[in-house]
């Protein structure tokens, strides 16, 4: 169960668009169409921002889009806005019946 | 509106156990899987378990197989988990997560606001 593996940190303007990459292995992302994203904020609780790969939550901003190649998932947020600042992370469900998380980016809007 | 309130964490020594609750509300319980995540101080989101509607699936990280055990009670609309055999590295805040679906495959929609273990002699 190792865990996936993401960009310790990446950044943006306000207005511009960002790509976090989140890779596993045929065990888990690419076997799989359950990958999800979260986004935690300080002190707080994480929040489901992409389920299934591309699926937003209802409530959850178009500005982020989800997708996957392979054993590579990738979250989208366009438009930045100082409010996305924040932790995001990966997950996927794997052939062990498990759930699996990345190891987080923190997102820096500049 | 969907709540889910955690409880009993707390400090423990070492090889001891504790058992944590989450309270669930404004929702069907029993048509979701459920899940428990940790998250050490200023560490990343790690799955500890997660049990399916009907408790039929269940699945544990391995750093907590054998020793950790998640239950939950459909009739009081309770999660469980107990955790035996406590190291220091097991040191976190707890997080209660609902499923987006009934099975155990389902992303965790919404969280709890976790409690706090806390290992240490």
């Amino acid at each position: 169960q190792s865990a996936l593996t993401q960009p310790a940190s990446v950044s943006g303007s306000p207005g511009q668009s960002i790509t976090i990459s989140c890779t596993g292995t045929s065990s888990d992302v690419g076997g799989y169409n359950y990958v999800s994203w979260y986004q935690q904020h300080p002190g707080k609780a994480p929040k489901l921002m992409i389920y299934e790969v591309s699926n937003r939550p209802s409530g959850v901003s178009n500005r982020f889009s989800g997708s996957k190649s392979g054993n590579t998932a990738s979250l989208t947020i366009s438009g930045l806005q100082a409010e996305d600042e924040a932790d995001y992370y990966c997950s996927s469900y794997t052939s062990s019946s498990t759930w699996v998380f990345g190891g987080g980016t923190k997102l820096t809007v500049l | 509106e969907v709540q889910l309130v955690e409880s009993g964490g707390g400090l423990v020594q070492p090889g001891r156990s504790l058992r944590l609750s989450c309270a669930a509300s404004g929702f069907t319980f029993d048509d979701y899987a459920m899940h428990w995540v940790r998250q050490a101080p200023g560490k990343g989101l790690e799955w500890v378990s997660g049990i399916s509607w009907n408790s039929g699936s269940i699945g544990y990280a391995d750093s907590v197989k054998g020793r950790f055990t998640i239950s939950r009670d459909n009739a009081k609309n309770s999660l469980y988990l107990q955790m035996n055999s406590l190291r220091a590295e097991d040191m976190a805040l707890y997080y209660c997560a609902k499923g987006v679906r009934w099975e155990l495959s389902s992303e965790l929609d919404y969280w709890g606001q976790g409690t706090l273990v806390t290992v240490s002699s």
